[in-house]
């Protein structure tokens, strides 16, 4: 059975203040890695796509790298505001293109 | 662009009813899903279309049922509705099988 495992499950962080979450997923039968953002009532938005491992990709305050070979990916936010809340799923691509969803860390920004 | 447009957001069912939750998408993408979100849990894909004429299963398929007539729609009907069933439900395409998902609105439906 293949597991995406999501840390932490949730998170508060103060505004102003860097923070990064993780994603470990399973190191075999790689095809990408996908991170998306979730805002409350909303419904996901992707963020990156990575498929190289030492990838890294930036999307303003957001960026993320990948690990293909030890199976993690790290998000990172720098300066978080509070429009940054949501919870921050990652999924891993076999090569087969299933898509397996993590849980998600749900991030609280604190004014 | 509408981009992935579910309808209807709310519903309410009762044992054993049936309905179609809609879904269309105007994006020219030959790849569509639907998901199930249960709190606490991720995503389980129910069924999914590579191309219009093509459906097939997911991890969760039991009690649903999809068609694929045109690349833009891709209904999914639940057939004697179960408390189980309540969730919510999210259509969503892709443009090839590796690229980013768009996700419509989601349907929250509850049956009681």
């Amino acid at each position: 059975i293949l597991n995406v495992e999501q840390s932490p499950q949730s998170l508060h962080v103060q505004e102003g203040d860097s923070t990064n979450f993780t994603c470990s997923f399973p190191s075999s039968n790689f095809y990408a890695l996908h991170w998306y953002r979730w805002e409350t009532a909303k419904s996901p938005e992707a963020l990156f796509v990575m498929t190289l491992n030492g990838d890294e990709k930036k999307k303003g305050r957001i960026s993320a790298t990948l690990n293909t070979k030890e199976g993690y990916s790290y998000l990172y936010i720098k300066g978080s505001q509070p429009e940054d809340s949501a919870t921050y799923l990652c999924a891993f691509m076999d090569s087969n293109y299933q898509l397996i969803w993590g849980a998600g860390t749900k991030l609280i920004i604190k004014p | 662009n509408a981009g992935v447009t579910q309808t209807p957001k709310f519903r309410i069912l009762k044992i054993g009813q049936s309905m179609t939750l809609q879904c269309t998408q105007d994006m020219n993408h030959n790849y569509m899903y639907w998901y199930r979100q249960d709190p606490g849990m991720g995503l389980k894909l129910i069924y999914y279309s590579v191309g219009a004429g093509i459906t097939d299963k997911g991890e969760v398929p039991n009690g649903y049922n999809v068609s694929r007539s045109t690349t833009e729609d891709f209904p999914l009907r639940l057939e004697l509705a179960a408390p189980s069933q309540t969730s919510v439900y999210f259509c969503a395409s892709s443009a090839d099988a590796g690229g980013g998902y768009t996700f419509g609105s989601g349907t929250r439906l509850t049956v009681v």
